[in-house]
Order: structure tokens, then sequence, then C-alpha cells
């Protein structure tokens, strides 16, 4: 087992880029998480897809930011356009159902300069 | 929807316990916790659910009150490997989604 995959492990872009984030999940697992770490405010919550229908995306910041799961092995996280306040740490996680822990890939490290 | 940790930060010497804490002001549903090392991706340690369980792994042990809305991590004789920052994870409903606290730092002096 590979883990969750994350690409790519470093990004670095200047602002007004578009970002594409990528993530493929454990197989087998029905519900993928994308997060958002800094140090002001922890890990953030931003969407969440169970079965690659997304349910929740209310932690979703603004307009800029969009996430797709066309089917159960792959997810993008896109910011179009970028600002240097995306800096961050993008982590996707995945879980097998409800009532189970989560496998976090190993982060993305996002610097919009 | 995001819990409060207490404390923010703990430095302990190998050998003594500590006790970490994660409550919400909402009722919770269940709590996970996680441990994450600098540069890397949380780990998950243990999910607790709703009944009031307790739970244990190795050293590591853990107790959730849903009445008191709060949850709280034991770590007893402390090993230089249980540095890291610690994470509970709270869902309010039947659900997947967790939301994270702020994290607490722990660090393990010889």
């Amino acid at each position: 087992d590979a883990g969750v995959i994350q690409s790519p492990r470093h990004e670095v872009t200047e602002m007004g880029q578009e970002v594409t984030l990528r993530c493929k999940p454990i197989s087998g697992h029905n519900s993928l998480f994308w997060y958002r770490q800094t140090m002001m405010r922890g890990l953030e919550l931003l969407i969440y897809f169970n079965n690659n229908v997304p349910i929740d995306d209310s932690g979703m910041p603004e307009d800029r930011f969009s996430a797709k799961m066309p089917n159960a092995s792959f997810s993008t996280l896109k910011i179009q356009p970028s600002e240097p306040r995306d800096s961050a740490v993008y982590f996707c996680a995945s879980s097998p159902q409800q009532g189970y822990g989560y496998t976090f890939g190993s982060g993305t490290r996002l610097t919009v300069v | 929807q995001q819990p409060v940790q207490s404390p923010q930060a703990v430095i302990l010497r190998e050998g003594e316990d500590a006790v970490i804490n994660c409550s919400s002001s909402k009722a919770l549903y269940s709590v996970h916790w996680y441990r994450q090392k600098h540069g890397e991706a949380p780990v998950f340690l243990m999910i607790l659910l709703k009944g009031g369980e307790q739970k244990g792994h190795d050293k590591i042990s853990a107790s959730f009150n849903e009445k008191k809305q709060q949850s709280s991590l034991y770590l007893t004789a402390s090993q230089l490997s249980y540095s890291g920052t610690y994470f509970c994870g709270t869902s309010t409903n039947t659900g997947n989604q967790f939301y994270f606290g702020t994290g607490t730092s722990l660090t393990v002096i010889p």
C-alpha cells in the first residue's frame, strides 16, 4: 500500500498564476479530504468528498479555490488566481468510511510570491 | 466548529506523564487524535466514538466524555519519540468530516 500520494511536494509560483494540486487516495477509501495548514490557523478543512461527490465545501475560502474528484482514484485542488496569502501546506487525506481514522498524504508546500 | 486544545505547549522529561485536553462548544459525536512531527504529515493515533469510551494504545490512551463535550489524551512514561504536535479532530454529526484543534506542542527531553 503506497498510502495517499500527493504531487507536487513543493510548488513555488508567482501571484496570479494558476496552481493545481493532485491527490491519489488509498484504494478502497470512500472519503477524501483536503486540508490547509498554516501556523496562524492550524489545520483547516477545505472540502470533503464521499464516493467522489462533494459533501461539504463550506471551508473553501473563496471562488478562487475549486476541487474535483472525477473518479475514485484522483482528486485535484485548483487555485486560480493564486495570492501570497494562499501560501501554506495543503494536505490530502483519505478514510475507508465513518469510524476510521484518516491517512494523510505527505502534503504540498505551496509558496506564492 | 474548531475545538480548543490545552495546554498549547508542554515540555516533559523522559518518563514523565502528560495530559492534553480537547473541548468543544458543540455536542460531539466522535473524536480523533493525531500526532504530527515537524515537516511530516499528521499520523492517526486513535478514534473515540460517542458512548464515553476510553481507549489505549501502548502507553498512550484517551477518554471521551460526551456530556462535558471533551476528550483527553494521556501519555504515560513519555519517551523521546513522543515529541511532536498533537491534534484532536472532532465531529459533531454522523458525517465523516472532522475539524481540528490548534494543536499541542509536546517536547520530551532526556
